[in-house]
């Protein structure tokens, strides 16, 4: 079953708005998460490693004031797109690590936002 | 830079046959990979992962692993049209990358009845 919740599963919002997506572990802690972004017929791009109780990483390319990252407990971490444009319509997708290190990651089922 | 690289699709295969999926990894230093696969509008669910050399069985699914290649395989038996999806290919760097995961471009594969 899944292990990783994420919401909403959708979003619409008008340009220029803020819009903030939630992912939980759900009965296990995760002091690591990963945000990862799909476009269309495209691959997975991680964007940012989410640390609980300090700052993201991000990945080079990624604006890190536009893509605000908090990561509070060790259930939950939070991406907030500020100022969402349209060309950030895309499927952000969550994932964390359950058990040790060298465990796969596992995904909560996406959030597909559109920017109109 | 880091790649993965698949084996271009889309893949079509009849039902009952078995469906070949390819990857290539450049970056010695991986220490592990996975497979996913991916429904239309889905995020990526785990099929596998494989760690050593050599090969790695799972009911339907087979994962092989050549280190020395660079080169990480899945073997789909007796396909279903269930498994009609996209596939994806990820490594699990090491060094100062160890944690992430980086993934191919995927491939499409149909399976028909």
């Amino acid at each position: 079953g899944a292990v990783v919740s994420q919401h909403p599963s959708w979003v619409i919002c008008k340009s220029g708005t803020s819009v903030k997506i939630e992912c939980r572990s759900l009965d296990f802690q995760a002091t690591t998460m990963f945000w990862y972004r799909q476009f269309p017929k495209q691959s997975l791009m991680l964007m940012a490693t989410s640390n609980e109780g300090s700052k993201a990483t991000y990945e080079q390319g990624v604006e890190k004031d536009k893509f605000l990252i908090n990561h509070a407990s060790l259930t939950l971490s939070t991406l907030t797109v500020t100022s969402a444009h349209p060309e950030d319509s895309s499927f952000y997708i969550c994932s964390a690590r359950v058990g040790q290190f060298a465990s796969p990651l596992h995904f909560g089922n996406g959030t597909r936002l559109t920017v109109t | 830079q880091k790649e993965v690289e698949q084996n271009s699709g889309p893949l079509s295969v009849p039902e009952g046959a078995i469906a070949s999926l390819n990857c290539t990894y450049s970056d010695r230093g991986s220490q592990s990979f996975f497979w996913y696969r991916q429904y239309s509008g889905k995020s990526p669910e785990l099929i596998m992962f494989i760690y050593s050399n050599g090969d790695k069985e799972d009911g339907r699914f087979t994962a092989q692993l050549n280190k020395a290649s660079q080169y990480v395989s899945l073997l789909i038996r007796d396909s279903q049209p269930s498994d009609s999806a996209t596939y994806l290919c990820a490594d699990r760097g090491g060094g100062t990358s160890y944690g992430k995961l980086t993934f191919g471009q995927g491939t499409i594969l149909t399976v028909h009845p």
